[in-house]
C-alpha cells in the first residue's frame, strides 16, 4: 500500500515555543493533504485540508495563525503549531490523497506532542 | 449535515466468531466508502474500500454496500485478538464539490480468547 511518512512520531517541547510537523506522500503524488488532531478516547477531528500550491481550508474553530499549514509540493506538507500551550497537547495525524488510487486517504503514523 | 453513524460499542465477540459492524451515512449522493482500523494510541489503517452495491472480499474481510439503504458494513471471519480495535467508517460525499472523509465516532471490538 501506499506509504505516508510523518515526522517526528513524539515531541516534547516547552510552553511558547513551535513545533514543526512534516508528512511525506512517498510513493505517490499527494493532491491533497489533511492534518487531524486526535485526543485521548476521542474522534479524528479534521483541523484543515490543503491541496498543493494553496492555502489551506481550515475547520470551523480552528486558529490558522496558530497552526500554520504548507503544502509547497505534491509530497510535502508540514504544520506547524505556533507558540504551542499545554492545551495543544494531542496526537496529530497527516493523511494523504492523489494519484495512486480513487479517493483513498492514506494516513501517517501520527505525532504526539506534549507541551510542558 | 453530512453524518456518519457507528455503534461505539464495545463489540464482544469471542476468537474465531464472525465480527459484524454497521454504518449508516445521510448522504445519499456518496460514492465511496472505506473501513480504517485504528489502535490504541496509533493513527488509523485502511481496512476495505468499496465504491459498488455488494459484497466485496479481501482475505478474512468483507465489506457490504447497500447505496438504497444507504448502509455499509464490515465482517471479520474467524475474528483474532489481535483484531481488537476501533473500525472506523468514512464516507466520501459528492454533493457541492465536498472532498472531505466524514468518519464515524468509530465502533471498538474486543475479541476475547
Amino acid at each position: 500500500g501506499a506509504v505516508v511518512s510523518q515526522h517526528p512520531s513524539w515531541v516534547i517541547c516547552k510552553s511558547g515555543t513551535s513545533v514543526k510537523i512534516e508528512c511525506r506522500s512517498l510513493d505517490f503524488q499527494a493532491t491533497t493533504m489533511f492534518w487531524y488532531r486526535q485526543f485521548p478516547k476521542q474522534s479524528l477531528m479534521l483541523m484543515a485540508t490543503s491541496n498543493e500550491g494553496s492555502k489551506a481550508t481550515y475547520e470551523q474553530g480552528v486558529e490558522k495563525d496558530k497552526f500554520l499549514i504548507n503544502h509547497a509540493s505534491l509530497t510535502l506538507s508540514t504544520l506547524t503549531v505556533t507558540s504551542a500551550h499545554p492545551e495543544d497537547s494531542s496526537f496529530y495525524i497527516c493523511s494523504a490523497r492523489g494519484s495512486l488510487a480513487k479517493n483513498i486517504q492514506y494516513f501517517g503514523a501520527g505525532t504526539r506532542l506534549s507541551v510542558l | 449535515q453530512k453524518e456518519v453513524e457507528q455503534n461505539s460499542g464495545p463489540l464482544s465477540v469471542p476468537e474465531g466468531a464472525i465480527a459484524s459492524l454497521n454504518c449508516t451515512y445521510s448522504d445519499r449522493g456518496s460514492q465511496s466508502f472505506f473501513w480504517y482500523r485504528q489502535y490504541s494510541g496509533k493513527s488509523p489503517e485502511l481496512i476495505m474500500s468499496i465504491y459498488s452495491n455488494g459484497d466485496k472480499e479481501d482475505g478474512r474481510f468483507t465489506a457490504q454496500l447497500n447505496k438504497a439503504s444507504q448502509y455499509v458494513s464490515l465482517l471479520i471471519r474467524d475474528s483474532q485478538p489481535s483484531d481488537s480495535a476501533t473500525y472506523l467508517c468514512a464516507v466520501l460525499p459528492l454533493s457541492g464539490g465536498y472532498n472531505k472523509l466524514i468518519f464515524g465516532a468509530g465502533t471498538r471490538l474486543a475479541v476475547h480468547p
